[in-house]
């Protein structure tokens, strides 16, 4: 069955700190994976996905198949940042298998 | 565009009672879900809907029922309200084949006393 999988249910670091938030995934088949971000009183959004490697807000993710991992990281977080994160699978099922979620504070 | 919108955003229940939410969209999107969102628990989808007329269980489907009789809606429906389906309830759409770009509603928030 798949599993995602975020360690951290709160994350603080302070502005200009790098910051790496975990994920960790377990899926059979080629996993899609993807960064979804709520800020304050903001509706849930996709941030960025693996497959396009593309970096968004200073932020990326790297998909590493032998750990089956999907951390975020941003070298120097800035305040704006902070905002619960959700990590989520793709297994080709016609929907999406989000993790628990992680509150990063970034703190000025 | 309004996007995903739901009504209502904040509905106070007593256990037993039953209500539906309503989850609507203007962007042709053919896929819609309903998720709820626990403390701890984050996202876990309830029903789903790949096109009108067709809805299909998620993770949690137990205690909740939902109809798409038009592409543009999606309704969650709880029949008995009990305490354990105090949350807050998301919906999202999105286009078939890109299931990961979903559109997401502001939320509700369901009390049930």
């Amino acid at each position: 069955a798949q599993r995602v999988t975020q360690p951290e249910k709160l994350l603080s670091v302070f502005k200009g700190a790098p910051v790496e938030l975990k994920c960790n995934y377990s899926y059979s088949g080629s996993p899609e994976l993807f960064w979804y971000v709520q800020y304050s009183r903001q509706r849930l959004q996709l941030l960025l996905r693996h497959i396009s490697r593309e970096s968004i807000k200073g932020f990326t993710a790297d998909l590493n198949k032998g750990e089956t991992s999907f951390h975020l990281k941003k070298p120097f977080a800035q305040e704006e940042d902070s905002a619960m994160y959700y990590c989520a699978l793709e297994t080709g099922a016609n929907n999406l298998f989000f993790g628990t979620g992680t509150r990063l504070t970034v703190i000025p | 565009n309004a996007g995903v919108t739901q009504t209502p955003k904040f509905r106070v229940l007593k256990t037993g009672q039953s209500m539906t939410l309503l989850c609507a969209q203007d962007m042709n999107h053919e896929y819609m879900y309903w998720y709820r969102q626990d403390p701890g628990m984050g996202l876990r989808l309830i029903h789903y809907s790949v096109g009108e007329g067709t809805t299909a269980k998620g993770e949690v489907p137990d205690g909740y029922n939902v109809s798409r009789l038009k592409k543009q809606n999606f309704l969650l429906g709880l029949e008995s309200a009990a305490p354990s389906q105090t949350s807050v309830y998301f919906c999202a759409s999105s286009s078939a084949g890109k299931v990961a770009e979903q559109f997401f509603g502001p939320g509700t928030r369901l009390t049930v006393l």
